[in-house]
């Protein structure tokens, strides 16, 4: 158990649709990272925050969007939803410094239909 | 344009053995490389790192070692038990980026035999 949890693990809907993927970090982590693996794909950073703000953006699309709350828990938002946005999303969180090592959620299967 | 590369989508070794899992990066910016493990239906779990001032670091049956010159790190599993089967990730970044950004490779699955 990483001390990483997110919900849900499932979640399937339709194309068109909005969803919302929340992660709450282990206890005394500031970072929380969002990944992406898609089944051609390995996994693609999105986004990072820190102690609520954005440090970085990766590769994320203008449809999707993130935010951190004060309490530090982290939410992703999937909106105008695709069939290519079928993914494993995955959320991890470190301690904050860059060379600290990121801890891993299990994971929300999001499936478009 | 794949800057962390894992040449072996997967290896076989009899219990007991050595595991050698490879890597290969490109970017020469990065610094901070990782090795994770992941089973399925999980996340995956962090097992080791080390940062380019060292060449190898150590814990328990899991060393990673790094060749700056080569851009190859490796990480080796002694003795490899059946519960390490798995599909292992290296991860790479550029601490002075500022991003804590991964960059992972595609996967190798190992398999350990009883």
């Amino acid at each position: 158990d990483s001390g990483v949890t997110q919900t849900p693990k499932h979640l399937i809907t339709a194309t068109g649709q909005r969803v919302t993927l929340r992660c709450s970090p282990r206890s005394g982590d500031l970072s929380v990272y969002w990944y992406q693996q898609s089944l051609d794909q390995g996994l693609q950073f999105l986004i990072h925050y820190y102690n609520g703000e954005e440090r970085a953006k990766g590769n994320i699309l203008e449809r999707f969007s993130a935010q951190q709350f004060p309490d530090l828990h982290s939410e992703l938002n999937l909106s105008s939803l695709e069939l290519g946005d079928s993914a494993l999303y995955f959320c991890a969180s470190s301690v904050g410094g860059e060379d600290q090592p990121q801890h891993f959620g299990d994971g929300t299967r999001l499936s478009i239909l | 344009d794949q800057q962390v590369k894992q040449n072996s989508p997967s290896l076989s070794v009899q219990e007991g053995r050595i595991s050698i899992l490879n890597c290969d990066y490109t970017n020469s910016m990065f610094d901070y490389f990782l090795w994770y493990k992941k089973y399925p239906a999980e996340g995956p779990t962090f097992l080791i790192s080390i940062s380019s001032i060292k060449d190898k670091n150590e814990d328990g049956r899991f060393t990673v070692f790094l060749n700056k010159s080569a851009k190859h790190l490796s990480l080796h599993i002694v003795p490899s038990q059946p519960g390490d089967s798995a599909v292992y990730f290296c991860a790479a970044s550029a601490i002075g980026s500022n991003t804590g950004k991964l960059i992972f490779g595609q996967g190798t699955t190992l398999q350990v035999k009883p």
